[in-house]
Parts: structure tokens; sequence; C-alpha cells
């Protein structure tokens, strides 16, 4: 079974300051990794995915994240915030040799807001 | 042109009511998905179909039935609808295993 935790449900920051949203993941297989963005009233939008290949991802908008098998982690980092960044975050989880053929699990996701 | 759409956007019915949304992608891909995005944004996948077979199934009450005539189009039909499905429902779509894609979702209220 595979799950993912988001540590902090808010995270509010300073436009320029640093992002960091935190992800956690379970698998009990080499897992796939991914973030995607969801703005208000709006569909998912993938900001980047980690497939076993380079372990430090960079995606869209200036986002990146780590895959640290070590500790089980694919936090996601912006060196600087813009107030567009303000969205809501998905960390997701997926197998990559299982049976369940794609399935995403998702995390409780993580609310960004960018103060001036 | 739109990779992944839905139909309707928004949706507003009585309990009891049977209603279905339909998807379609122009991406070519084979593997389709329903997801459900509760009150508490919480997303969960109901459905998967590849090459229009039915193979992912999560434990979904049986109200829902899923329908790929073709495998660019996945459409989720709802019998009996109660409040408690109240919902915004995404499709994606991916090739095999590969990166999935979403549509902008249905938003589903049930009065």
């Amino acid at each position: 079974a595979q799950s993912v935790t988001q540590l902090g449900s808010h995270v509010s920051v300073s436009e320029g300051a640093l992002v960091l949203l935190r992800c956690n993941y379970s698998s009990s297989v080499p897992p796939y990794l991914f973030w995607y963005v969801q703005y208000p009233n709006q569909g998912l939008q993938l900001l980047l995915k980690y497939t076993s290949a380079a372990t430090l991802v960079k995606g869209i908008n200036g986002f990146e994240a780590e895959f640290k098998k070590s500790e089980t982690s694919f936090h996601l980092t912006k060196p600087s915030a813009h107030m567009s960044d303000a969205a809501e975050y998905f960390c997701a989880v997926s197998d990559k040799g299982g049976t369940s053929y794609g399935k995403l699990t998702f995390g409780q996701g993580t609310i960004l807001t960018v103060h001036p | 042109d739109t990779a992944v759409s839905q139909t309707p956007k928004y949706l507003v019915t009585q309990m009891g009511n049977d209603k279905s949304i339909k998807c379609e992608q122009n991406l070519g891909h084979d593997t389709m998905y329903w997801y459900k995005q509760d009150s508490k944004k919480f997303l969960k996948i109901m459905f998967s179909y590849n090459n229009k077979e039915l193979i992912i199934n999560e434990t979904v009450p049986n109200r829902f039935s899923p329908k790929s005539p073709d495998k660019a189009h996945l459409n989720l039909h709802i019998n009996s609808l109660e409040l408690g499905d109240s919902a915004v429902y995404f499709c994606a779509s991916s090739q095999e295993k590969k990166t999935q894609y979403f549509g902008p979702g249905t938003r589903l209220l049930v009065l």
C-alpha cells in the first residue's frame, strides 16, 4: 500500500522568500513521485515528477524537488516566491511496477499563501 | 486545444436523480481515470480504464458506473444521487503508467 503525508496544511511566506513544501511517502515498491498545483476552481497541473532518473528534479515556474530515498521524502522548493504561486499543492505517489497500474495516491494538500 | 475536457463544468441536481459526466482526451493516451475531490480537497481515485478495459475499481458504491466507449472517452454515470456525492470529479489520462494529465473538473452539487 502507498501513502503520502504532506506536513503542514497551510504554509505562508512573504514574496521573495524561500518556499518549502514538505512531502513524505510510503511505498512498498520503487515509487514515481509527483507534485501537482491546483489554482482556485481549476484542475490539477503537473509541476514536476520523479521517475527514477536524477534525484533532483526541476519543474515549471522555478520549482524543484529532491527525492531522498533514505528519508522517504520529496520536498518541493522554490528559491523566491511570487504572488502568482499562491495555490494548493498536492504531492502524489504512484507505483512503478505494481498491479495498481498508475493509480495516484495523493497527500492532503498544502495551501500556499504569499504575502506582499 | 484542450487536452482533457469534461462536461459539464458545473452540475446542480436534486437527491435521487441520475446524472452523467463526460470526459474526452485528445492526447492519444490509452489509460483514463476518474478521481473524486471532496469538500476537504482530498483526492481519491475511483476508476481507471486501459484500452477500454476496467483495471482499477476502488471501493465505490455501485451507484457509480463508468463507461468507456473508446480509448478517448470515459464517462461516469451516477444513479440515485445522494448529498454525499457532492464533490469535484476529475478525469485524467495517461499513456500506460506515465504522467497523468487532468481535466478541469466537474463540480457536482446535490441538493
